[in-house]
């Protein structure tokens, strides 16, 4: 089955500086790959994703790249807010038929600072 | 409007009793799941329902039993609680396309098992 590995677990970063967070996958059946943020006391919130036709796409401060051939995908914040702040998901599915789950990394703990 | 909402958000009780949590999606979507998110934050599917059949049953313990009675509701019971039941549990839904569907969390319910 699928196992999706994500890095770094937490991240600290001073406001106006950019965030990275990668995972990589292990299934090449893969073709979508969603990014969910997660406050404190909430449920995960999607963000932005990327389906396996396409390499990068940018949505304002955020942006996801894939690599299909290494079978890794990456998020991009550029300058950060403390609102930033929160636990971020990475997913993978082979969204091949209704009702295929998300196959999530572990998180990671953006602390954004004033 | 509350896209995907459950009901308790709190839930404590003690070992071996029974209880249940609701969820509710009014996206007018075809497809819904549970998901777990132990203390380390990590989430794993549980179920999927697509138009109220059984679509994934990850290994979870026969104590833990889905319940669908239309395509807007999909409910958890749980029996014989036990400690290592307590986590948050997230209904999502989705609109079961079968091609690539995007996930909308609910705001979790967080069992406490005493």
């Amino acid at each position: 089955g699928e196992n999706v590995e994500q890095h770094p677990s937490t991240l600290s970063v001073q406001e106006g500086d950019s965030a990275v967070i990668k995972c990589t996958y292990s299934d090449s059946a893969s073709n979508y790959f969603p990014w969910y943020k997660q406050e404190l006391g909430k449920g995960p919130q999607l963000i932005i994703d990327i389906r396996s036709n396409v390499g990068e796409k940018k949505d304002q401060r955020i942006a996801v790249t894939l690599n299909k051939t290494a079978k890794h995908f990456s998020l991009h914040i550029t300058e950060t807010q403390p609102e930033d702040s929160a636990v971020y998901f990475c997913a993978a599915s082979p969204a091949n038929q209704a009702g295929t789950a998300l196959i999530f990394g572990k998180g990671t703990t953006l602390s954004v600072s004033s | 409007d509350t896209a995907v909402s459950q009901t308790p958000k709190y839930l404590v009780t003690q070992m071996g009793n029974d209880k249940s949590i609701k969820c509710e999606q009014n996206l007018g979507h075809d497809t819904m799941y549970w998901y777990k998110q132990d203390s380390k934050k990590f989430l794993k599917i549980m179920f999927s329902y697509n138009n109220k059949e059984l679509i994934i049953n990850e290994t979870v313990p026969n104590r833990f039993s889905p319940k669908s009675p239309d395509k807007a509701h999909l409910n958890l019971h749980i029996n014989s609680l036990e400690l290592g039941d307590s986590a948050v549990y997230f209904c999502a839904s989705s609109q079961g396309t079968g091609v690539i569907d995007e996930q909308f969390f609910g705001p979790g319910t967080r069992l406490t098992v005493l």
